[in-house]
């Protein structure tokens, strides 16, 4: 199994510019989310989702937009990136089973490290 | 809503000595779930331990343990036997019980440091 896979590992955007992390998981988890982690201020939730269909807000969702069209999937976007984007982002994902594995630990993607200028 | 706090941003400790990190908790639930996470500088995020609230038993995971204190909102993490390998950063996190908010909350991390 590849687990959570994260594309690109690195990116530098200038400010303004468009782009989408990409996130995708073949363990068949139902739970999916983004955080960013900044130096000081630990791993902050941005988004996460439930299901294919659903997302809700995390901590810092403003300037991100996701969607969930499939259980694999869990694409990150930046509308307007901005300087105070610049961080790694993580993608973690948790086991299918909600119910009965709520005791189930997140699974992290490898990062992506983004700079915006 | 939740949220979690770890006081110690670095601790440092000589190899083969004991190690205690702090985590505290804030949460009007009554069922949830906390783990601790490392981050060593390959960035990477490895689970260590989790634990139950509605179990009073604190959780081992070979030189690693908890110390669950629910009514205090404490979970502190105990590194035995340190090794050199542990210098990592360290998170605590907290994760809701099924059918309440679904959001896994992390602490801003301890750094940890192992002195040979």
């Amino acid at each position: 199994n590849a687990g959570v896979t994260q594309t690109p590992k690195f990116q530098v955007l200038k400010t303004g510019q468009s782009m989408t992390l990409q996130c995708a998981q073949d363990m068949n988890h139902e739970y999916m989310s983004w955080y960013r982690q900044d130096p000081g201020m630990g791993l902050r939730l941005i988004h996460y989702s439930v299901g294919a269909g659903i997302t809700d807000q995390g901590e810092v969702p403003n300037g991100y937009n996701v969607s969930r069209s499939t259980t694999e999937d869990f694409p990150l976007r930046l509308l307007s990136a901005a300087p105070s984007q610049t961080s790694v982002y993580f993608c973690a994902s948790s086991s299918p089973d909600g119910g009965s594995s709520y005791n189930s630990p997140l699974h992290f993607g490898n990062g992506t490290r983004l700079t915006v200028t | 809503a939740q949220t979690v706090t770890q006081s110690q941003p670095e601790m440092s400790v000589q190899e083969a000595e004991t190690v205690t990190l702090s985590c505290t908790y804030d949460t009007s639930e009554s069922d949830y779930y906390l783990f601790w996470y490392k981050q060593p500088p390959s960035r990477q995020m490895i689970l260590v331990i989790r634990q139950e609230a509605y179990k009073q038993q604190n959780a081992t995971e070979n030189r690693f343990s908890v110390n669950f204190q629910k009514a205090a909102k404490s979970f502190s993490l105990k590194i035995s036997d340190s090794q050199l390998g542990d210098a990592a950063m360290y998170f605590c996190a907290y994760r809701s019980a099924p059918g309440r908010d679904d959001k896994i909350i992390f602490g801003k991390g301890t750094r940890l440091h192992i002195l040979p």
